[in-house]
């Protein structure tokens, strides 16, 4: 299988633990985004890299959370001293630029998520 | 700040019926996908829209753009079971190469036998 894929797939852990997750992005894709899903909502933009570099993070990111992406591949989100508000989808996706009709598209392919839950 | 609007939010429906799910967005984009979740499950990518106009049509769904009417529909024809999920609207601003979505608040199908 080639697709996004994420690691571990659920996670729980006790309030002010830390945790790391994993994102393995479609290979040579080099755009990778991190999105956050609570319960009943749509996802909601955390982070993006372009290769290594991380180039945008949403005000949601507090200064708990730090992600990377140290060679440009695999991704890491890292949540410090978890709160139950943390509990949520994390889903990672990756992009690569392919040919649209008059532009470049940047279609984001998403893995299967890791779902948090801090009790 | 980027606004994206979906009604209804639940849906219920027959098998066999038509309904229509609708996008609304607050300022001028890029493109504009939807995408399917099944429960507990990730995202499926249905249709990339990118430009004023567009129309793509995939087996049961068909969804549309007007850019100018800031406005996305998806078209459900003939509703079957298989259909049942959340289905998200989501748009995109690119800024200096960063191609974020911006979500919808979803749409929970559920198709009735």
């Amino acid at each position: 299988d080639t697709g996004v894929s994420q690691d571990p797939r659920h996670k729980i852990t006790k309030r002010g633990q830390n945790v790391t997750f994993r994102c393995d992005p479609i290979s040579e894709h080099n755009r990778l985004y991190w999105y956050r899903q609570t319960l009943g909502q749509g996802p909601e933009f955390l982070t993006y890299f372009q290769n290594e570099a991380q180039l945008e993070k949403s005000r949601l990111l507090s200064d708990r959370f730090s992600a990377e992406r140290p060679k440009g591949s695999f991704s890491t989100l890292e949540i410090q001293r978890t709160e139950q508000g943390d509990s949520a989808m994390y889903l990672c996706a990756s992009s690569q630029g392919t040919s649209g009709t008059r532009r470049i598209v940047y279609e984001q392919y998403f893995g299967p998520g890791t779902r948090l839950t801090v009790t | 700040e980027l606004k994206v609007e979906q009604n209804p939010l639940f849906l219920s429906m027959q098998e066999g019926k038509n309904y229509t799910i609708y996008c609304n967005y607050s300022t001028t984009s890029d493109r504009l996908y939807w995408y399917r979740q099944d429960p507990g499950k990730s995202l499926e990518s249905l249709f990339v829209l990118l430009s004023n106009g567009a129309v793509k049509q995939e087996g049961r769904l068909m969804a549309s753009l007007d850019t100018k009417a800031r406005l996305s529909t998806l078209h459900i024809t003939a509703a079957v079971h298989d259909l049942s999920a959340t289905y998200f609207c989501a748009v995109v601003i690119s800024n200096f190469g960063n191609e974020k979505l911006t979500f919808g608040t979803g749409t929970r199908l559920t198709i009735i036998p």
